[in-house]
């Protein structure tokens, strides 16, 4: 079954700073591949999403890449600030499935 | 503009007894979704609608069913509660049915979901 992994461990930064977190992939080649972020207590919020034949897509201070060869994306929050904090999701879709990864929870210190 | 509404916020149930959690989404969007997120576990589908009049299976659909009442309503009913169905439950919504992924869904906020 197709498995999405993501940094288990919490990621803490200092402000201004760039966070790189990290979505590996396994079993599947995704035409997309989503991104999100959750709040404690809320729904996930729909960030970014890249196509397979897009190496990168930015959004504001947001970078996302996806190299299918790795089967990795990643997702870089740059100039970093404490309203970034939060749990970020990767998503994809393959044979009429949604999958997400468990998260990975960034802190950004001030 | 409310997005995704899911009702109740929070429930706690025993096991056997039953009970339908509802969402309705003001978007007009054509797909909806139901997903449960436990620690260390993600989130996992448990069934989706496509469009108005389908629904099909997710990963983890046994213990549950769904109707897609019309476009903008989609429940969730557990028939008889079992402890480890003990999770949050959030429902989602998206423009059409992306069979590529090429879809953002929009989420509502969750029922907490307690069975003892």
């Amino acid at each position: 079954s197709q498995k999405i992994e993501q940094n288990s461990e919490a990621l803490n930064i200092q402000e201004g700073k760039t966070a790189t977190l990290t979505c590996n992939y396994t079993n599947y080649s995704p035409a997309y591949l989503q991104w999100y972020r959750q709040d404690p207590g809320r729904g996930p919020v729909f960030l970014l999403l890249i196509r397979e034949n897009e190496k990168e897509k930015r959004k504001e201070r947001l970078k996302v890449t996806f190299d299918t060869t790795l089967k990795q994306s990643l997702f870089h929050i740059t100039a970093s600030q404490p309203a970034d904090s939060a749990t970020y999701l990767c998503a994809l879709h393959t044979g009429n499935q949604f999958y997400f990864g468990t998260g990975t929870s960034l802190t950004v210190i001030p | 503009n409310a997005g995704v509404t899911q009702t109740p916020k929070f429930q706690v149930l025993k096991t056997g007894q039953s009970m339908t959690l509802q969402c309705a989404q003001d978007m007009n969007h054509n797909s909806m979704y139901w997903y449960r997120q436990d620690p260390g576990m993600g989130l996992r589908l448990i069934y989706y609608s496509a469009s108005e009049g389908t629904t099909d299976k997710g990963e983890v659909p046994n213990g549950y069913n769904v109707s897609r009442l019309n476009k903008r309503e989609f429940s969730l009913r557990l028939e008889s509660a079992a402890p480890s169905q003990t999770s949050v439950y959030f429902c989602a919504s998206s423009e059409l049915y992306g069979g590529l992924g090429n879809q953002p869904q929009h989420f509502g906020d969750g029922t907490r979901l307690s069975i003892l």
